[in-house]
């Protein structure tokens, strides 16, 4: 889908120090997600955004921080406390929040330590 | 909160043959089941869903089958081709919006020509 944005496509990060994905949606949809995925394990929420201006920690939020000051836009921080961040990244979005209607994915990021 | 348990990991099947990917739920209010088709390297891809008001549906060679009482909805893909070689994954949820979809570990579909 052309409607969500994710950059860079790589990152690396070094020890210590933090590192911002970005996220970006024109679909006008209020929800927004955060997924890690790892080699054979399906995908992770970290963090969700039901509307703006609103969070929710997702089932692995330890080490990550999130904003959501514009609808368009939902950023993730993967902080030095995380200490295993070597990932690819997936941001979604849905027309509103919930389990119950499709999530639309981003390219990924794939976050790697140098 | 919901679980879902995905199989096959990985399952490979020669071109034309039919392959199916199976996944159970936990949690009987789960009402919504997409299934998702990633490509190496791209992103998810919604290629069918089903709701539990109903027990099959069709779109071309892809068909998904659920059966609410047993708690467990299938993915039947017919005459396979290469282009199906892609890792699927299940997921579960409800609209009742009470939380996100729950997704499953992922099946590795590959097809030989």
């Amino acid at each position: 889908d052309g409607g969500i944005t994710q950059s860079p496509k790589y990152l690396f990060r070094k020890e210590g120090q933090n590192v911002t994905l970005s996220c970006e949606q024109n679909l006008n949809h209020d929800a927004m997600y955060w997924y890690r995925q790892d080699p054979g394990q399906g995908l992770r929420l970290i963090y969700y955004s039901q509307i703006v201006n609103d969070f929710q920690k997702g089932d692995i939020a330890e080490g990550y921080s999130v904003s959501r000051e514009k609808k368009e836009s939902f950023p993730l921080t993967v902080t030095s406390a995380q200490k295993n961040p070597t990932a690819f990244y997936l941001c979604a979005s849905s027309k509103s929040w919930g389990g119950g209607q499709p999530q639309h994915f981003g390219d990924g990021t794939r976050l790697s330590i140098l | 909160g919901e679980n879902v348990e995905q199989h096959p990991s990985t399952l490979s099947v020669q071109e034309g043959d039919s392959a199916v990917i199976k996944c159970t739920y936990s949690d009987s209010a789960s009402n919504y089941f997409p299934w998702y088709k990633q490509e190496l390297g791209k992103r998810p891809q919604l290629i069918i869903d089903i709701r539990s008001n109903v027990g099959e549906k069709k779109d071309q060679r892809i068909a998904v089958t659920l059966n609410k009482t047993a708690k467990h909805f299938s993915l039947h893909i017919t005459e396979t081709q290469p282009e199906d070689s892609a890792v699927y994954f299940c997921a579960a949820g409800q609209d009742t919006g009470r939380r996100a979809l729950t997704f499953g570990s992922g099946t590795r579909l590959q097809v030989q020509p």
